[in-house]
């Protein structure tokens, strides 16, 4: 699986946008941008996936570049509770069951009152 | 109760006792993974488990022994460990119908070896 490069740490000011970035300059064809969360002491949580294209959920939006050697995870209104680590993983699907999943050290965003 | 459940939340034990770690999952799920999280580190694959089948195991010590007794169970007993086993235990689970790299998290077991 291709490695992903993220920066330790951001700040975000509360109902600002927060864009976190990621290189991933070695992803083949094949693989998949994941992107999950873990709030202080809790479990991660699964925030989104893209190939491709652009994706948007309840949660965030993910901005792929068209090399698909970069994205960008966007918060779009950040509050106190999106502060978390965030992990954004690249890998192929099989579309099966089991889904091996490596994790970095992913960027610690502090959303600011 | 709904998602995934792990108990005890926190565990203290001694290096010679012998405990267990529990996830149960409620999403109708097929795969169950352990991962564990130690201070300061990335979160770290242990065992996997699909259809109740270990499909993968990474090097983990043999006093770490995962059982998989159905797809909804998945337990991790513990024997003669070490204060550097101390970290947080994380079960996981995921399905065939969405599989896609959506694991579902429990909030984990933080342990502690004295």
């Amino acid at each position: 699986d291709a490695k992903t490069t993220q920066p330790t740490s951001m700040d975000c000011a509360e109902g600002r946008a927060a864009n976190l970035p990621c290189n991933h300059s070695t992803i083949s064809g094949n693989e998949y941008v994941y992107w999950y969360r873990q709030i202080h002491s809790q479990g991660p949580q699964y925030i989104i996936h893209g190939l491709k294209n652009n994706e948007t959920n309840e949660m965030a939006s993910l901005i792929i570049t068209e090399d698909r050697k970069s994205s960008t995870l966007i918060l779009p209104h950040a509050t106190l509770r999106d502060t978390a680590v965030y992990y954004c993983i690249v890998r192929v699907s099989y579309g099966g069951a089991t889904n091996k999943l490596i994790f970095g050290t992913g960027t610690l965003l502090a959303v600011q009152p | 109760e709904t998602g995934v459940t792990q108990t005890p939340r926190h565990l203290v034990m001694g290096m010679t006792n012998k405990k267990s770690l529990k996830c149960e999952q409620h999403l109708g799920h097929n795969a169950m993974y352990w991962y564990k999280q130690s201070a300061k580190k990335p979160l770290e694959l242990m065992f996997v488990y699909n259809f109740k089948e270990q499909t993968e195991n990474n090097s983990v010590p043999s006093r770490f022994s995962p059982e998989c007794p159905n797809s909804s169970h998945l337990f991790l007993h513990l024997h003669t460990l070490q204060p550097e086993d101390s970290a947080l235990y994380l079960c996981a689970s995921s399905s065939r119908d969405r599989g896609m790299g959506e694991q579902f998290f429990g909030p984990g077991t933080r342990l502690t070896v004295l």
